[in-house]
């Protein structure tokens, strides 16, 4: 089945500098990848996705960058705030109508102010 | 709109208790994901729902972990016998599905067992 690889299992920048995670995934069928946000305490919540039909998507201080061909994927938080301070996970899903998600472990990022 | 709501937030139980954890997914929703989390082995899916039938168990979890989707607002995650490994969060999830892929999380049940 799919595996999904995070590379950074921490992550420290200055506020105002970008931060980048980086993942890799095994499964060319793989087509959505999303990423998810966990604050301390808190529970996941959704905060951006690209689709393989592109290969980059931005919103707002978040851009997310695809490249199928070394099936690798990253989230970019450029101008970085303390309250980026989270774990970060990225995922990947197949469209194939049987659509679970493959989570990789996550990054803690720390926003230094 | 509610979101996923989870019951209980915490749960101790000593060694071979049966514990049933329970989710209410967001309404209107047709997925629903049962999942572990730990800091070790980050996010394991422990069960997924589409329509209240089962589409994947989660393999190397079957022998103590059931789930049940007795209608579409209501899940329940039975573990038993529980053992002290299975100490984590367990965290429920729903989607709409269809072209909606996004998942909303519930704020998860913290289990220990001692």
């Amino acid at each position: 089945g799919e595996k999904v690889e995070q590379h950074e299992s921490t992550l420290s920048v200055r506020e105002g500098d970008s931060a980048v995670i980086n993942c890799t995934y095994t499964d060319t069928a793989s087509s959505y990848f999303p990423w998810y946000k966990q604050e301390a305490g808190k529970s996941l919540h959704f905060v951006i996705d690209i689709r393989s039909n592109v290969d980059r998507k931005q919103s707002q201080r978040l851009i997310v960058l695809l490249d199928k061909k070394a099936k690798r994927f990253s989230l970019h938080i450029t101008a970085t705030q303390p309250e980026d301070s989270a774990i970060y996970f990225c995922a990947a899903s197949m469209d194939t109508g049987y659509q679970n998600f493959y989570f990789g472990k996550g990054t803690s990022l720390t926003v230094i102010p | 709109d509610a979101g996923v709501t989870q019951t209980p937030r915490h749960e101790v139980a000593e060694k071979g208790q049966t514990i049933i954890l329970k989710c209410e997914p967001v309404s209107g929703h047709n997925d629903l994901f049962w999942y572990r989390q730990t800091k070790i082995q980050g996010l394991e899916l422990l069960s997924y729902f589409r329509s209240k039938s089962l589409m994947e168990d989660g393999g190397a979890f079957k022998d103590r972990f059931k789930a049940e989707m007795l209608n579409s607002s209501f899940s329940t995650l039975k573990i038993q016998p529980t053992e002290p490994k299975d100490s984590a969060v367990y965290l429920c999830a729903s989607r709409l599905g269809g072209s909606s892929y996004e998942q909303y999380f519930g704020p998860g049940t913290r289990l220990t067992v001692l």
